[in-house]
């Protein structure tokens, strides 16, 4: 069964930074392109950032660039994305999903509250 | 960017119902890169439709999806109890990928 587990939300001030973890299973997690989508309380979705399978393409949506990062670590069937100087926007649930194009599997997410 | 707009924003139908939701693009989305997603609330979105029309693995053939170019819609053809919650579409023909801003549909 295909899971995957955020975790690392959490409250931080308004220019703070957090890093969050996505751990996957049930799947060949280095096969597949792996992507961050954010949802603000009571709106859509929004998508933040992609990896390629390889780490080779990385892609950004234009406000979190130079701002978060992705990596992952296939050793690991772990996905991340560290974000710095977090602004009260920011403030999300926080989805890994996988996919090239449409994301066909979710976690369950992790709420990220930026607020002084 | 290619901005999305979903119709009509909320959704009242009983079970058994037939209903009818709608996703325009401001460009035309070729190759019909086209998803749909349900959201219930408290969970994680789950996909639906891929390629305008074919369901994902697991969904129930009550769910169609059809359309073409700029103007995409999604059908459940038998309203279930479980089906009420919110449908988002999902462009993936340019980048970045967006979402429509969501159909909620509820309970009459």
């Amino acid at each position: 069964e295909v899971q995957m587990v955020e975790s690392g939300g959490g409250l931080v001030k308004p220019g703070g930074s957090l890093r969050l973890s996505c751990l996957a299973s049930g799947f060949t997690f280095s096969n597949y392109n792996m992507n961050w989508v954010r949802q603000a309380p009571g709106k859509g979705l929004e998508w933040v950032s992609s990896i390629s399978a390889s780490s080779s393409h990385i892609y950004y949506e234009d406000s979190g660039e130079g701002r978060f990062t992705i990596s992952r670590d296939d050793a690991k069937n772990s996905l991340f994305l560290q974000m710095d100087s977090l602004r009260a926007e920011d403030t999300a649930v926080y989805y890994c999903a996988r996919g090239t194009y449409v994301f066909d599997y979710w976690g369950q997410g992790t709420l990220v509250t930026v607020s002084s | 960017e290619i901005v999305l707009t979903q119709s009509p924003g909320t959704l009242s139908l009983s079970p058994g119902e037939r209903a009818t939701l709608s996703c325009r693009a401001t460009q035309i989305v070729t190759s019909n890169y086209l998803a749909w997603y349900q959201q219930k609330p408290g969970q994680a979105p789950r996909l639906l439709i891929y390629g305008a029309s074919s369901r994902a693995t697991g969904i129930p053939d009550r769910f169609s999806g059809g359309g073409s170019g700029t103007d995409f819609t999604l059908t459940i053809s038998r309203l279930e109890p479980e089906d009420f919650a919110v449908y988002y579409c999902q462009q993936y023909h340019a980048s970045p990928r967006t979402f429509g801003q969501g159909t909620k549909l509820e309970i009459k």
